[in-house]
Formats: C-alpha cells, structure tokens, sequence
C-alpha cells in the first residue's frame, strides 16, 4: 500500500541549532515533493516544492533535498527560531491533476 | 503565489442542515480548485477537485451527494455539507493549483455540527 511517514514525535530543538525533518514514502513515483508549514487552526502555507529531477532547493534559511532512490526528502530548517515553531507538512504529488498527498507532519518546537 | 479566501472562518449549524463554504482566489484565475479535509491531529485528506464548468471529480470514500461543489467561476468555488451530522465535523481548507504545481490553501473553515 502506499505511505508517507513523517516523524510524528514533535521535534524539539534549541533556538540557532538546524532542525532537520524527514519525509519517506513508499509505492509512490512522484513527480514532485513539496513542504508546508501549518500553524494550529491555519490552512497550509506553501514552502519549498522541488521535482523529481532536482537533488537540492534552497529558500532562505530552508533546504531541502530529494532521493528518488532511497524515496526520501529531507526538510532542513538552518539557525532555528522561536518563530519557525509550527507543524511541517510535506506532500508527493503526480503531474497529472496536481493532486497531492500529505504526510501526517511533525511537530516543530524552537526553544529560545 | 496565490492568495486564497474562506468564508465563513467557522460555522456552528444543526444537525441534519445544510452548510455552505465559500472558496475565492483572489488574484489567480483557477480552472481546477481543491478541497480538503482536516481531522484534530490528523493530516489533511483531499475530498474532491473542483473543475470551472464541470462536474467535480471525488476522492473514494467522499459521498458526492453529501459533499457538493459549485465551482460556476474562474474565482469561486463553494462546497456544501447536506444533511450535516456531528461526524462531519472537521476543518475544510480549499487550495488553488499553479501551472508550476505549487498549491496555495486557503485559512480553513472550522465546521462544528451540534
């Protein structure tokens, strides 16, 4: 059957310090894999997508890397704030129909 | 990006009525429109696209006639819970699609059916 795992036990991690979350999947062959923030009563908030030929994208303080072999992606949020607390989505999608499915998320706290 | 409307933020209604939830895109002309459901702590589920025009196309397990979409206009979308019991009640989020697969959600609407 088809997954997409996300750490669900809440990250915790000090203020400065790169936080790095973790998305696997498997019987998918995405095209492309994005990352969302949502904060608690929020609809998502678009981040990063990168596509299946892509290895790495950068945003800013965010980074995000894509193994089609291993079927992973790797959510790097670097110098960490207070303020990036929130719970990361991450989501595979397929060209066709741009419909999406989303990890069950993990839980992001920056402590100051 | 794209900026994404809902109306209403939350919504309180009966058991057994109906309830309207608006979906706008502001600032983008969406042919395709989704939307999604959101249980407490749980990710989020897409119920169905919405096509401009057309019938809207249901994920399985999501009851069309329970579930209608209207999605009559480049910029409007609307789903409606017929028939609303306390199951039903969760978060809905719509979300337009760019051309480059970048989906921009709207704020939700909280859904609670008494």
């Amino acid at each position: 059957s088809q997954k997409i795992e996300q750490n669900s036990e809440a990250l915790n991690i000090q203020e400065g310090k790169t936080a790095t979350l973790t998305c696997n999947y498997t019987n998918y062959s995405p095209a492309y894999l994005q990352w969302y923030r949502q904060d608690p009563g929020r609809g998502p908030v678009f981040l990063l997508l990168i596509r299946e030929n892509e290895k790495e994208k950068r945003k800013e303080r965010l980074k995000v890397t894509f193994d089609t072999t291993l079927k992973q992606s790797l959510f790097h949020i670097t110098a960490s704030q207070p303020a990036d607390s929130a719970t990361y989505l991450c989501a595979l999608g397929i060209a066709a129909g741009n419909k999406l499915t989303f990890g069950g998320g993990t839980r992001v706290l920056v402590k100051p | 990006g794209a900026v994404v409307s809902q109306h209403p933020s939350w919504v309180i209604c009966k058991s057994g009525t109906s309830v309207k939830i608006e979906c706008r895109s502001l600032d983008f002309q969406a042919t395709t429109m989704f939307w999604y459901r959101q249980f407490p702590k749980q990710s989020l589920m897409l119920m169905a696209t919405s096509n401009e025009g057309s019938k809207a196309t249901y994920e399985q397990g999501v009851e069309k006639d329970k579930f209608l979409i209207n999605h009559a206009s480049l910029t409007l979308s609307t789903l409606t819970v017929t028939s609303a019991h306390p199951e039903d009640s969760s978060f809905y989020i719509c979300s337009v699609s760019l051309a480059s697969y970048e989906q921009y959600f709207g704020p939700g609407t909280r859904l609670t059916v008494t």
